[in-house]
Order: C-alpha cells, then sequence, then structure tokens
C-alpha cells in the first residue's frame, strides 16, 4: 500500500532555531519522488522540495533540506534558522511511479508554529 | 506572476444550488487537478485532465463534475451542494505525470454552503 505517515500533528520552534519536521513512506514502487509543501493560513499550498528515489543526495533549497533515508523510508525535512514567516502546516507528499498511478499521497500534516 | 489562479477566492452558496469555481493557467501545463481539502487534513484528489483525457476518482461523488475547455482553464462544477462539500477546493497543475513533477497550486477558493 502506498502511505505516508506523519506523525508531529504540532511542533513548536524557537525562531532562529533549526527544526524537524518526520516523514515516513511506505510504497513497493522501486521509483518515486519525495516532496514537501507548505500552506499558510491563506490556504495556498507552495513547493518547498523534491527528492526523486534514486538521488545519491539529500535535496537542498535555500534554508530547506530534505533528510532522504532510503533504508528507513524516511523523508524528513529540515528547516533551518526558523522565521515567524514558516509558522504554517506542513505536507509530505509522495508520487510513486507507474504502477502507483502517478498520483500524489499526502501526509496528514504538521503544523508548526515559531515562537518570537 | 500568478501561474495558477482561482476564481473566487470565497464563494457562499445555499443549500443544492448549483455552483462553479474556476481555475486558470499560464504555465501551459498538461495535467490540471481538482483537490477537496476539508480543514486540518490533506488534500482528496477528485479528479484529474491529462490534456483532455479525465481521470475521475472511484470515490468522488457524482454530484462533482469538471469541465477543461482549453489547455488553460478548468472548472469545477458542484450540482447540488451539500453542507459537507462546504471545504476549501484548490486547483493545481503539472508539466506532465510523472514521478518526479511538481504540482503548482493556485490559491484556493473557500466553499461555504449556507
Amino acid at each position: 500500500a502506498q502511505k505516508i505517515t506523519q506523525t508531529q500533528p504540532g511542533m513548536f520552534v524557537q525562531e532562529k532555531e533549526a527544526v524537524t519536521l518526520d516523514c515516513t513512506y511506505d510504497t513497493s514502487d522501486p521509483s518515486y519522488g519525495l516532496f514537501w509543501y507548505k500552506q499558510p493560513s491563506s490556504g495556498e499550498m507552495i513547493f518547498l522540495i523534491y527528492q526523486g528515489s534514486y538521488d545519491q543526495q539529500n535535496a537542498t533549497e535555500g534554508r530547506y533540506s530534505l533528510n532522504f533515508q532510503k533504508a528507513r523510508k524516511s523523508a524528513n525535512l529540515v528547516i533551518s534558522a526558523s522565521q515567524l514567516g514558516d509558522s504554517a502546516m506542513y505536507f509530505c507528499a509522495m508520487r510513486p511511479g507507474h504502477t502507483g498511478g502517478f498520483k500524489t499521497i499526502f501526509g496528514a500534516g504538521t503544523r508548526l508554529f515559531v515562537k518570537a | 506572476d500568478a501561474m495558477v489562479i482561482q476564481n473566487p477566492r470565497y464563494q457562499v452558496t445555499q443549500f443544492g444550488k448549483p455552483v462553479t469555481l474556476s481555475c486558470s493557467q499560464t504555465l501551459n501545463h498538461n495535467v490540471m487537478y481538482w483537490y477537496q481539502q476539508k480543514s486540518s487534513q490533506a488534500p482528496k484528489l477528485l479528479f484529474h485532465y491529462y490534456d483532455k483525457d479525465f481521470n475521475n476518482e472511484a470515490d468522488t461523488p457524482d454530484n462533482f463534475q469538471s469541465r477543461r475547455p482549453n489547455t488553460s482553464f478548468c472548472f469545477l462544477d458542484i450540482r447540488s451542494p451539500g453542507l459537507g462539500d462546504a471545504a476549501m477546493y484548490l486547483c493545481a497543475t503539472s508539466r506532465d505525470l510523472g514521478q518526479e513533477e511538481t504540482q503548482y497550486f493556485g490559491p484556493g477558493t473557500r466553499l461555504l454552503v449556507l
């Protein structure tokens, strides 16, 4: 079965500190893509970072990095130097390959609160 | 700069009164998606178009229909909205259907059913 699990419904972090949001996935497809999206209270889903299943190196995009551990089937998002504007809902998502129909599977999300 | 545009941002309708939500894109992407998202939940895929090829999810109620008259526009029609259809409706696009394809989302339309 294709599944994304985010075990942290809510997280608090102090401004300027780093925070890790957990994500584990399950798929029988050998080829897949992993994504993180940010959803502020305004509602728009904003793409943050992508990791391909065959990528050897962890993806990075500015203050965002993806800690990809394929054997453990985890794809944790690390946000460095948190800012107040990072307060939002964060969704981990997976697009399985051909056998999974290329549909995006979302986790339940983690709500991040950044404290001043 | 807006790439995926949704109108209106907020829509109020009456129970049973048909409503249409619209989405347009300037990315020239082949795939357009409609998601329903209820409060504090993950988005739920309703259907998607690959070009003109319509793909309905098995659990999408018949009450929900969609049209894609051209590459740029896609519409979500709710024929007889019920109270349970109150939600955020997100339109998204992707260039293609591969596992590496990023989806780009619009700002969403919040639907309220009275």
